[in-house]
């Protein structure tokens, strides 16, 4: 079965400073990968997502996640970050085959910036 | 385009009873999944629609039902309410539900089970 891990439940950083936010996933078959960002009491938004072609994808906000087969990762970074970026970050997986409609998640990472 | 809309926002109930939450995707979109979100379990796939027929259904006890209409809105109905049944429920939507297709999510209904 499709699963996902997020290392680090929680992650703290200086503005400015770089954002690193790790996600692993387990498949036989490299899924289409994806990141989501939700703010307190509203719904998840899309902030990269990784289908074929590219590994390193540009998401919006100045993100961007890098697709690494050999390593079953797909790791979101910000090379310096902002305030408003503090939110909880999800890493999910659809695994293919027939999982349509269904978005395997990470636990979440809680982004923390700190003036 | 409007964005994917849920009803109602907040919702309490006691153990026992019955609930319907109602979403309506993005225009034109017809695939709808649900999903529930708890601190404890996180974000769990409960099941996804498309043209009205449920195409995939997560590891959810039976009490958890839905359905999805012509219109492509769709509902999803908890029964028998227990108090671990108190989340945020998730509904997103996507234009044909197809592998690898982003899925856009609406704001959420967050139940409180008493």
């Amino acid at each position: 079965a499709q699963s996902v891990t997020q290392l680090g439940s929680h992650v703290s950083v200086s503005e400015g400073a770089l954002v690193l936010l790790r996600c692993n996933y387990s498949s036989s078959v490299p899924p289409y990968l994806f990141w989501y960002v939700q703010y307190p009491n509203q719904g998840l938004q899309l902030l990269l997502k990784y289908t074929t072609g590219a590994t390193l994808v540009k998401g919006i906000n100045g993100f961007e996640a890098e697709f690494k087969k050999s390593e079953t990762s797909f790791h979101l970074t910000k090379p310096s970050a902002h305030m408003s970026d503090a939110a909880e970050y999800f890493c999910a997986a659809n695994a293919g085959g027939t999982s349509y409609g269904k978005l395997t998640f990470g636990q979440g990472t809680i982004l923390t910036v700190h003036p | 385009k409007a964005g994917v809309t849920q009803t109602p926002r907040y919702l309490i109930k006691t153990r026992g009873q019955q609930v319907t939450l109602s979403c309506s995707p993005i225009s034109g979109h017809r695939s709808v999944s649900w999903y529930q979100q708890t601190p404890g379990q996180g974000l769990q796939f409960l099941f996804e629609y498309f043209s009205e027929t449920q195409r995939n259904k997560g590891n959810f006890p039976g009490r958890f039902s839905g359905r999805q209409f012509s219109n492509s809105r769709s509902e999803m109905n908890v029964s028998t309410l227990e108090l671990g049944d108190s989340a945020l429920y998730l509904c997103a939507s996507s234009p044909e539900g197809t592998l690898g297709n982003e899925q856009f999510f609406g704001p959420g209904t967050r139940l409180t089970v008493l």
